[in-house]
């Protein structure tokens, strides 16, 4: 298994800002994962972190709007650039687990809030 | 294209009751299907997986192929299983996951 810890676990933003979420996980992983949970909404996937080269964004999230970094196999970070109240979701990192499994280990998430 | 359909948003049943909680997918390959769950309060976890074949609190899941469901069961509900489940999708080895829109199971006393 694997515990993952993420910062801030909640915050309340002004629209045009942008918030810098971090992911530290407390052993080397290969695969992190970014996902969107919109208010009654299911989890989206908005990227997969890779280390030392771009993020793979799904269909609909760009990376001038989520960049992504993952320096090394335990952190990564994403942020939400210029955000809207359209942003307001609890944003989730993930891992996953042995290659064989395919589980995935969540954080507790990040909700934010744009006013 | 792969998707994951939870027909029910909200399911409530009385605590001894069997539970049944939908889930449908597409996909053109041979996937892996898994059952997340929520409780309150607490952080997505994984409660099983079809490869394993394996019952976790009571809960079971059969992979029908043929019908391309994976239906989460329970012959006997428990007020501690009231929590919000999610049904999965994944290729594997850690590729990309997708989710259902999830189901809330609420089991009354």
């Amino acid at each position: 298994s694997a515990v993952i810890s993420q910062k801030p676990s909640r915050d309340i933003c002004q629209r045009g800002t942008s918030l810098t979420i971090q992911c530290q996980v407390d052993s080397q992983v290969t695969m992190m994962f970014w996902y969107r949970q919109q208010p009654g909404q299911s989890l989206t996937l908005i990227a997969t972190a890779n280390q030392g080269s771009e993020a793979t964004y799904e269909s609909g999230f760009v990376i001038d709007k989520f960049p992504i970094s993952r320096p090394n196999l335990t952190f990564s970070t994403l942020t939400v650039s210029n955000m809207s109240p359209e942003d307001s979701s609890i944003y989730l990192c993930s891992v996953s687990g042995a290659r064989t499994t395919g589980e995935l280990f969540f954080g507790e998430g990040s909700r934010l809030t744009v006013l | 294209a792969q998707r994951v359909t939870q027909p029910e948003k909200l399911l409530s049943v009385f605590k001894g009751a069997p539970v049944e909680l939908k889930c449908n997918y597409s996909y053109s390959g041979s996937p892996e299907l898994f059952w997340y769950v929520q409780y309150s309060r607490q952080r997505l976890q994984l409660l099983l997986r079809h490869i394993s074949r394996e019952s976790i609190k009571g809960f079971t899941a059969d992979l029908n192929k043929g019908e391309t469901s994976f239906h989460l069961k329970k012959p006997f509900a428990q007020e501690e299983d009231s929590a919000m489940y999610y049904c999965a999708l994944s290729r594997g080895g850690g590729f990309k996951t997708i989710f259902g829109a999830g189901t809330r199971l609420f089991v009354k006393a």
